[in-house]
């Protein structure tokens, strides 16, 4: 069954340290996300994709953030100077087109010290 | 208000029961709900997609929407300690361009064997 896969599983970085998060969407899937989950809080939406261009972004996705698909299979996560709040799970997600269910994957889990 | 609460939980059912996760939401724009399974530091694994006010059936998972109420559902026939987890809702608007999914904080169910 496709699945959307995520590396690194762990990443742990020092503060003001860039990270990228690395996801493989499903691989026919046109519009990918990103969300992440603070320990013991909700899931949260950082930003979602399409046609090559951000289609919306939350406030949490300020300018430290950026997205990019290098090719036709990765999807990233940039953080470019990692603060101690941004130690969270960062959840990829596609989905095929408009108005239609996102699969997830499994998470990179980002601990900043 | 919050855009979309649950029940907190967590929630204790003995093995074989029936189970009943709820949401509440506020923004009546949204008309795709979604219901994820959770497990401890996993991601979200999807396992209801419904499109406005009805019911849809799958094994032993129902979920209901009541677009009227705000209110949705999802039941959980003949539970099994492996459905032992946190229940996420989610829902979004499709008016909405960038398709980000609005999630719930989560029900944390425990099915005692």
């Amino acid at each position: 069954e496709p699945e959307v896969t995520q590396t690194p599983s762990h990443q742990v970085t020092q503060m003001g340290q860039e990270v990228i998060l690395r996801c493989v969407p499903i691989s026919n899937h046109l519009y990918f996300y990103w969300y992440r989950q603070i320990l013991g809080q909700k899931v949260e939406f950082l930003v979602s994709f399409y046609n090559n261009e951000i289609s919306e972004k939350s406030e949490i996705f300020d300018d430290q953030f950026s997205v990019e698909r290098p090719d036709g299979s990765n999807f990233t996560l940039k953080i470019r100077s990692t603060k101690l709040e941004d130690s969270a799970m960062y959840f990829c997600a596609s989905s095929a087109g408009r108005n239609t269910e996102a699969f997830f994957g499994q998470g990179t889990r980002l601990t900043v010290v | 208000q919050k855009e979309v609460e649950q029940d907190p939980g967590p929630l204790s059912v003995p093995e074989g029961a029936i189970v009943s996760l709820n949401c509440t939401y506020s923004n009546s724009a949204f008309q795709y709900f979604m219901w994820y399974r959770q497990y401890s530091r996993k991601g979200p694994e999807l396992l209801m997609y419904t499109y406005s006010s009805g019911n849809k059936e799958d094994g032993r998972f129902t979920a209901q929407v009541d677009k009227s109420s705000k209110y949705i559902s999802l039941f959980i026939r003949d539970s099994q300690p492996s459905d032992s987890a946190t229940y996420l809702c989610a829902m979004s608007d499709p008016a909405n361009y960038g398709q980000n999914f609005v999630f719930g904080p989560g029900t944390r169910l425990s099915v005692l064997p």
